[in-house]
Formats: C-alpha cells, structure tokens, sequence
C-alpha cells in the first residue's frame, strides 16, 4: 500500500487560512468515508483533528475543518496561529482492511 | 481521563525479538478497537497493526506480516505488539492509539507517547 500524498510543507501568516491536501486512489481516500487528519508537535505524540473526512473530535478548534472530493481529501486551517506550526498527517482506511497514512506535511507560520 | 502507555521498547539486535505493551485507562477498554502506528527517526507515521475489540480479528501491514502479531488482553486493560525477525528497518517510536468501537482500527485517538525500538548490533 502506497503513502497518500501530500505536500512536504506549507506556509502562511498569522490570520491566514492554509488548505493541506491529500491524495490517494479509488482504493484508499476516494472510497473511504474514513479519513482522519492528525496534528503533530515536535517530540509529541499525535493529536486528532477530524475524523471521518470533516468531523471534529471534542476540544479540537473549529478553525480546522476537513473534506473530500474524489480521491483527495483536504484540512484547512482558518486564523492561523502561532501554535499551529506542526506537521500535519492525513490517513484513510483502505479496501484491503488495513490504514494508510500520508507522508506529513510540515506547516510554517 | 482516557489515557494509553506504552512500555517495552529497547535496544535489540538484529534478527531478535521484543515485545511491546499498552496499558489502557480512563474507558471500557473490551468495547474499542486498539492500533499500533510507528514512526521512524525523522520519518512519516507508518500504521503497523490493528485489532478489533473482542479481539476476534487482527490486521497486518505488509512490512511486518509474518513477523509482528497483536493481541490483546480485555481482563487486563492491555494491548501487545509481538516482534521477531527485526531488522534496523523496524528501528522506530511506537505509538499505541485507542481505536473507535468494535472494529474501528481506522481511527486513533488518544496516542500514547510511545516507546522506542532500537534495532542494532
């Protein structure tokens, strides 16, 4: 099973709004409504953002928000702030029962 | 509050085994679907293993089928990651996560803060 794709990094400005794309196949993303994305700090475990393409955990800020369209899905995050510098990962269910993560991206405020 | 910790990892050298353990808090541990995800010094998180939660069904990634099985104890709260054949390849964090219900393997929340895996002579 391939790593979903996303891009290495991304940047934005404080109060900006940033959108990390990942995509897959027919296989992984474009036919799984089970697509998570996770946040992680250096030297910290990983953190949940939005399960099942757009849904938002408990205490996660609504400044992040996911979706999907065909074989690539999205995060955006509105407002950036300073602590949201992190790397970002996206990971999707796949046909053969088993979980792919994409290849992180890194996000520089 | 739900919480996870991994324990177990080490130095080990190559072709030899270790066996991880995640000590599960905070929620109905039976009622959950467990993973294991790693991720190498400086690389992506790579997902490893997943089991349903009355344990009845396991799954593998490619990378470690033959060699890694997971399991769980429900009486104990407590999830474990078998390791043989390792090679310096598997030299990772590993990160136990607490899945969604059942069969859920596909979502990891909380992470624990994992436990390091040297493979090397």
């Amino acid at each position: 099973q391939s790593a979903l794709t996303q891009p290495a990094s991304v940047s934005g400005s404080p109060g900006q709004s940033i959108t990390i794309s990942c995509t897959g196949t027919s296989s992984d993303v474009g036919g799984s409504h089970f697509v998570s994305w996770y946040q992680q700090h250096p030297d910290k475990a990983p953190k949940l953002l939005i399960y099942d393409i757009f849904n938002r955990p408990p205490g996660v800020s609504n400044r992040f928000s996911g979706s999907k369209s065909g074989n690539t899905a999205s995060l955006t995050i509105s407002g950036l702030q300073d602590e949201d510098e992190a790397d970002y990962y996206c990971s999707s269910y796949t046909s053969t029962l088993t979980v792919v993560f994409g290849g992180g991206t890194r996000l520089t405020v | 509050e739900v919480q996870v910790v991994e324990s177990g990892g080490g130095l080990v050298q190559p072709g030899g085994s270790l066996r991880l353990s995640c000590a599960a808090s905070g929620f109905n541990f039976s009622d959950y679907a467990m993973t294991w995800v790693r991720q190498a010094p400086g690389k992506a998180l790579e997902w490893v293993s997943g089991i349903r939660a009355n344990g009845g069904s396991t799954y593998l990634a490619d990378s470690v089928k033959g060699r890694f099985t997971i399991s769980r104890d429900n009486s104990k709260n407590t999830l474990y990651l078998q390791m043989k054949s390792l090679t310096a390849e598997d030299t990772a964090i590993y990160y136990c996560a607490k899945g969604g219900p059942d069969i859920a393997i596909w979502v990891f929340d909380p992470w624990g803060p994992g436990t390091l895996v040297t493979v090397s002579s």
